[in-house]
């Protein structure tokens, strides 16, 4: 059983360029999100996906966009990479009820120059 | 004020001793709580949930949890070397959209 996965697991951008990241999970979970995870600030909320056809905007949306493409998949895109979203990525998914624990992926770990 | 508050550490227990770990939060309708552990350069794993006030046991980890001080702890018994890691608290808020909200982690370390 799979869980989450994530691709890819490591990634160089120059700035400006364009890239998306992979999320799958086999679940079946109704939720999905995004994070990134910066040293001294914790996990933070790019966008979410409460259920298929639906997305949001978490706490650090700008410069990204998110597609939910199925029940399976939500990619993260970056239009125009920034020095400043260096950072590790992670997907994650959950039943989406109360009592629903989230299940990560193993990460992407981005680096902008 | 953060939603999701934890002491950054590094907190020193010896090999054998309980680890405390603390957590508190601003939104006073929050109803899941969950603590994670994070190796360096992996993912969060999740070790725990609880959703009722009081204490929640699961071998060596108790969670407990208190809803009128906005309080959550994670407690390791007979804590081990291989315990060292940052813990991460999260909370989902009573939007009803269950998104998670995690603090900055404590980082643990134990001592053989």
């Amino acid at each position: 059983n799979a869980g989450v996965t994530q691709t890819p697991k490591f990634q160089v951008l120059k700035t400006g360029q364009s890239m998306t990241l992979q999320c799958a999970q086999d679940m079946n979970h109704n939720s999905m999100y995004w994070y990134r995870q910066d040293p001294g600030m914790g996990l933070r909320l790019i966008y979410y996906s409460a259920s298929e056809g639906t997305t949001d905007k978490g706490e650090v949306p700008n410069g990204y966009n998110v597609s939910r493409l199925n029940k399976r998949e939500f990619s993260l895109r970056l239009e125009s990479a920034a020095p400043s979203q260096t950072s590790v990525y992670f997907c994650a998914s959950s039943e989406g009820r109360l009592k629903g624990e989230a299940f990560f992926g193993q990460g992407t770990r981005l680096t902008v120059v | 004020q953060k939603e999701v508050e934890q002491n950054s550490g590094p907190l020193s227990v010896p090999e054998g001793a309980i680890a405390s770990l603390n957590c508190t939060y601003s939104d006073r309708g929050s109803q899941s709580f969950f603590w994670y552990r994070q190796y360096s350069g992996k993912s969060p794993e999740l070790i725990m949930s609880i959703y009722s006030n009081g204490d929640k046991e699961d071998g060596r980890f108790t969670a407990q949890l208190n809803k009128a001080s906005q309080y959550v702890s994670l407690l390791i018994r007979d804590s081990q070397p291989s315990d060292s890691a940052t813990y991460l608290c999260a909370v989902n808020p009573p939007s009803g959209t269950y998104k998670y909200i995690f603090g900055t982690g404590t980082r643990l370390k134990v001592l053989a």
